[in-house]
């Protein structure tokens, strides 16, 4: 079956510094990647997404690289601040109909 | 900016009753989704439902569960005979291209 990992389950950055965040996958076949972040008691927030076809991404503050070679995801957050304390899913599109979710990061930020 | 919404926001039920967590998904979205969550792990694909019927399921979501778009709003997920394990925070999710979440039903089983 499908298996979505995460190498850490707790990242602990410096206000201000910036946070990697990192996922494995491993469906080689894999072609829509998806970051959500989640606050304690809300759901999963999309933040950034990549398609196969690329292998890097960014958005506002936020980061995404793609490798598809050795099937690695991550998430880059520059100038990491305190409202970025949350948990990080990566997400990978599974067939048309389904998302699996990774484990799970938590980013704590420190003043 | 439109939401998927849910409710309840947190529902309890005794053991063995049927509960019906309830979601409005964004209205020009054509996919939806249910998910849960038990506390402290990842997100858990359940179902996934497009054109009206069932698209995809795991090997979570047996007889005991069941969804339906009764019209063009709602998407509901009926838990028939809850139990204890079926306590979890649910997710329903819609998309056209990436899904978006809602913020939840907690299920309690007591």
């Amino acid at each position: 079956g499908e298996s979505v990992g995460l190498h850490l389950p707790t990242l602990s950055v410096q206000e201000g510094d910036n946070s990697i965040i990192n996922c494995a996958y491993s469906n080689s076949a894999s072609d829509y990647f998806i970051w959500y972040k989640q606050e304690s008691g809300k759901g999963p927030q999309f933040i950034i997404d990549i398609r196969s076809n690329m292998d890097k991404r960014q958005g506002q503050r936020v980061t995404v690289l793609l490798n598809k070679t050795v099937k690695h995801l991550s998430l880059q957050i520059a100038a990491t601040q305190p409202g970025d304390s949350a948990v990080y899913f990566c997400a990978i599109q599974a067939g048309t109909y389904k998302y699996i979710f990774g484990t799970g990061t938590r980013l704590k930020v420190l003043a | 900016e439109p939401e998927v919404t849910q409710t309840p926001s947190h529902q309890v039920t005794q053991m063995g009753q049927e509960v019906i967590l309830r979601c409005v998904p964004i209205s020009n979205h054509l996919y939806f989704y249910w998910y849960r969550q038990i506390l402290g792990q990842k997100v858990e694909f359940l179902v996934s439902f497009y054109n009206n019927e069932i698209s995809e399921k795991s090997e979570i979501f047996d007889d005991q569960f069941s969804v339906e778009r009764p019209d063009g709003s709602n998407f509901t997920l009926k838990i028939r005979s809850t139990k204890l394990e079926d306590s979890a925070m649910y997710f329903c999710a819609s998309a056209r291209a990436e899904a978006f979440f809602g913020q939840g039903t907690r299920l309690t089983v007591v």
